[in-house]
């Protein structure tokens, strides 16, 4: 089984910052079978990324994906208020999935 | 459009059984394989299986196994998720979710296991 191990565990920002979200996979992740998803209170998540790099249907460009292996990094350019929520990392390339624990970006 | 609507929420007792649907619409239903996640309250995302909604083939969590059941019914694009021998850690809610990469979420149901 895939372990992804998130951090920060909490992000302490402002709005118009940048945020930098790391995940790390305790093996290489199949063909960056990588998705990044954002979960506010109270909703299911949502996908925001795909093959470690590709934005998902209607997601806005503020949002990028980057890495390979087992290293991975979402990235928001500049914070707008509807994005502080949770953010979780999934490996899909093997079974089973697995997600990692999860990164709340809060405002400071 | 597309969207997968699940079944509303459930209180158990520990020992009994949950069956939660979710019904899918606005796409071919036998397109995306279909799977099932959970999250227990104010933790993280836990994937309990898949099924191939064509085949009815299914794969589960080596947690859940001899646990789960995950079964589709074509005739109404509706898949279903049976969880046995229920405990108070089973409190949580419960996703169905379609895609490789999961694009469609259904609303969640939310189980609580209580004496």
């Amino acid at each position: 089984e895939i372990v992804l191990t998130q951090s920060p565990g909490t992000l302490s920002l402002s709005p118009g910052e940048r945020a930098t979200l790391s995940c790390r996979a305790s093996q290489s992740v199949s063909s960056s079978y990588l998705a990044w998803y954002q979960q506010k209170p109270g909703q299911a998540p949502r996908l925001l990324i795909y093959g470690a790099s590709s934005r998902a249907t209607g997601i806005p460009d503020r949002f990028s994906g980057s890495g390979s292996g087992t290293d991975f990094t979402l990235t928001i350019s500049r914070l707008e208020p509807e994005d502080f929520a949770v953010y979780h990392c999934q490996q899909y390339g093997s079974s089973p999935r697995t997600f990692g624990q999860g990164t709340k970006v809060e405002i400071k | 459009q597309v969207q997968l609507v699940q079944s509303g929420a459930e209180v158990k007792k520990p020992g009994a059984s949950v069956k939660v649907s979710c019904k899918a619409s606005g796409y071919t239903f036998t397109r995306y394989y279909m799977h099932w996640v959970r999250q227990a309250p104010g933790q993280g995302l836990e994937w309990m299986g898949i099924i191939n909604p064509t085949s009815g083939s299914t794969s589960y969590a080596q947690k859940f196994q001899g646990r789960v059941t995950m079964t589709r019914e074509t005739s109404t694009s509706t898949v279903y998720m049976d969880l046995r021998s229920l405990r108070s850690e089973d409190t949580a809610v419960y996703y169905c979710a379609s895609g490789d990469a999961f694009d469609i979420w259904g609303q969640g149901t939310m189980v609580t296991v209580f004496s």
